[in-house]
């Protein structure tokens, strides 16, 4: 069982629709991170959420941290076909030394 | 020019070899890491270093070596390939003050045959 469950593994949807991603865990984590990978690259950081409840928009994308600081979303509005890629979210527990923890990904394609 | 760049890009390997694979960073991080990325799984830590002096076991270390040597070098050994170390392997690096954000290479997929 993995610390950082992630929801769903795939999802297909048509240019202009939105989409939503989730990240879960029993654990409490200090920080969370999103980030997207593309086909041949590694990861790339999106965002780094470090507050219960805490909101942060990055053009169409808007990043929640749960109040908790256990669970994490990613909401994509009007997706494009350069939104296609897999989301990963990773967190940090300090009593783990700080080490990223990252969730199984999700794998998004996004269709013109 | 990359700031974290990883060789080979590419290998394929027999089972029983002895493989390296190599990270350099122009970051000027103190901090550099080994994953492996498996389908599903998400990227699982190898090993890690928080300076040059400094080598820590990851979650799956077993049949892996690491060597550190210098501030802008991390490479990871595979004594004796086996199959299912086929495998995304990802040299990631962070510096220690802003210890959350990583920065990753562009990946070595390794194929044991």
């Amino acid at each position: 069982t993995q610390l950082l469950e992630q929801s769903p593994q795939f999802l297909s949807i048509q240019e202009g629709e939105n989409l939503t991603v989730y990240c879960n865990s029993s654990s409490v984590f200090s920080s969370l991170q999103w980030y997207r990978q593309e086909p041949g690259e590694g990861p790339v950081l999106l965002v780094t959420v470090v507050t219960g409840g805490e909101v942060k928009k990055l053009k169409r994308l808007t990043f929640q941290f749960g109040d908790a600081r256990k669970d994490s979303s990613l909401h994509i509005t009007a997706a494009q076909p350069g939104d296609t890629g897999l989301y990963l979210c990773a967190g940090t527990i300090k009593a783990a030394g700080n080490k990223l923890t990252f969730g199984g990904g999700t794998r998004v394609l996004v269709k013109p | 020019d990359a700031d974290v760049t990883q060789t080979p890009r590419n290998r394929i390997t027999k089972t029983g070899k002895r493989i390296m694979l190599e990270c350099s960073q122009t970051k000027g991080h103190d901090r550099m890491y080994w994953y492996r990325q498996d389908p599903g799984l998400g990227l699982r830590l190898i090993y890690y270093s928080f300076d040059v002096k400094d080598i820590n076991k990851g979650e799956i270390s077993d049949g892996y070596s690491v060597s550190r040597q210098a501030q802008a070098k991390f490479s990871l050994s595979l004594e004796s390939a086996i199959p299912n170390q086929t495998a995304l392997y990802f040299c990631a690096t962070s510096d220690a003050n802003i210890r959350d954000t990583q920065y990753f290479g562009p990946g070595t997929r390794l194929t044991v045959l």
